[in-house]
């Protein structure tokens, strides 16, 4: 069973403009979760997405977007970059939505913002 | 809001046995708590999870104290390929009713020969 992919694995940007990055679940996965991890921060968890609609979300600005489609495929959106948002933007997957359901990591994009 | 702690670095050497704890003083009363492996350039790589007591896995053990408050992972006899950061991970209920899933702020192990 193909894992968690994501893409695209590197990008970069300029502040301002905005970025879409996707992420392609474990089949059969319904859950999608979004993690922000930087050097100074650590793990930060943006939002999850159980059947197309959001279930959870951390502490994150408006800025920080994201959808789930039919197909349980995600996409987050960031609007309007600032240089503080250059990170590893992690997507994980799982089974149900529930705490006892584990969560299977992607590669990650690294977003550069210049 | 839950602060979860870890002790940012540890050495061992190969066949040791390591015990990594992190601490969660706000974990909610439903919540499993999760241990990640991740090496450099990699996502996270589940090892082990649980709710009380103790649970082992063909790779680690995960010991958890009555009042939950904290975790301790046991890595049993570590090789080199061990080095790697490990995370814990619990949930916090937030007053909005949303939970928020909080990582540890990570253990850098060193395995030596």
């Amino acid at each position: 069973k193909a894992g968690v992919t994501q893409t695209p694995r590197y990008l970069i940007k300029t502040r301002g403009q905005q970025v879409t990055l996707s992420c392609s679940p474990i089949s059969g996965h319904r859950s999608v979760s979004w993690y922000q991890q930087t050097p100074g921060q650590g793990l930060q968890f943006l939002f999850e997405y159980f059947s197309e609609t959001q279930r959870n979300k951390g502490n994150f600005p408006g800025r920080f977007s994201g959808r789930q489609f039919s197909n349980s495929r995600s996409e987050m959106n960031v609007s309007t970059l600032e240089l503080g948002d250059s990170a590893l933007y992690l997507c994980a997957s799982s089974f149900g939505s529930g705490r006892a359901d584990t969560q299977y990591f992607g590669p990650g994009t690294r977003l550069t913002v210049l | 809001l839950a602060k979860t702690t870890q002790p940012i670095s540890m050495d061992s050497y190969e066949g040791q046995e390591v015990n990594i704890t992190c601490s969660h003083n706000n974990i909610a009363t439903n919540d499993y708590i999760t241990w990640y492996q991740q090496f450099p350039s990699q996502g996270p790589r589940f090892i082990i999870q649980g709710y009380k007591t103790k649970v082992t896995n063909e790779v680690a053990s995960l010991f958890i104290p009555a009042d939950r408050k904290s975790s301790t992972l046991s890595l049993p006899r570590v090789s080199l390929s061990d080095t790697a950061v490990y995370y814990c991970l619990v949930g916090a209920l937030m007053n909005t009713g949303f939970q928020k899933l909080v990582f540890g702020t990570g253990t850098r192990l060193l395995v030596s020969p």
